[in-house]
């Protein structure tokens, strides 16, 4: 079974902080996505990026991509209780449209 | 209002009795795919489609059967479920799978018994 790596897999911190979460993937990549879950709902899609960007933002989020070392990370700046949430990063392998997941990231903001 | 529709919400059946979760879409998206969502594994793909009677295998096809004869619709079939495919099923679809975000129905989870 395919699966992209993610870590941590738990992550707890205040109000305020900053949250930072990595994703791992073997192949090359069309793109890579991150997405959000709250507590067994849908995935909403927070910020793509593409295989030649290097960075991205999106408002109090900031995604970097390093082909080279084929990971990813995600920023959540000025944290906030809304943010608790699980986050995955998803990719397209270049060799099909077959899309590939991380097994997530449990993010908790402490009040 | 855009989104996918996915029916039913929960469902809990017994084992060996064929059962259809419908997907549909309003955006005309080409792409769709169905999911399974297990605690710990994360998302995995079951089967996609790139369009009309386009289909694939996803990581985890087996048990599990889809058809796409209307771009709007991809239902997903278990002809024979059985306990292991108890789990939290997701229906998604995106204009293009490279270049665009993919929208998420709201789930149906499913109990075999």
């Amino acid at each position: 079974s395919q699966q992209g790596e993610e870590d941590p897999q738990a992550l707890s911190i205040q109000e305020g902080e900053n949250a930072t979460m990595n994703c791992s993937y073997k192949t090359s990549i069309n793109n890579l996505q991150w997405y959000r879950q709250n507590s067994g709902r849908g995935l909403v899609h927070l910020i793509l990026i593409r295989s030649n960007e290097r960075e991205k933002h999106s408002g109090r989020l900031r995604v970097t991509l390093d082909t080279s070392k084929k990971s990813s990370s995600l920023l959540i700046t000025a944290s906030r209780a809304a943010d608790t949430a699980s986050y995955f990063c998803a990719y397209f392998m270049d060799s099909n449209y077959q899309l590939i997941w991380g097994a997530g990231t449990k993010l908790i903001i402490k009040p | 209002e855009a989104q996918v529709t996915q029916n039913p919400r929960y469902l809990i059946t017994v084992t060996g009795k064929k059962l259809t979760v419908t997907c549909s879409q309003n955006m005309n998206h080409e792409y769709m795919s169905w999911y399974r969502q297990d605690p710990g594994l994360g998302l995995r793909q079951i089967y996609y489609s790139m369009n009309v009677e386009v289909t694939d295998k996803g990581d985890v096809p087996e048990g599990y059967k889809v058809s796409r004869k209307e771009k709007r619709n991809f239902p997903l079939i278990l002809e024979s479920p059985s306990p292991n495919q108890t789990s939290l099923y997701f229906c998604a679809s995106s204009l293009s799978p490279i270049f665009d975000e993919q929208y998420f129905g709201p789930g149906t989870r499913l109990t075999v018994t």
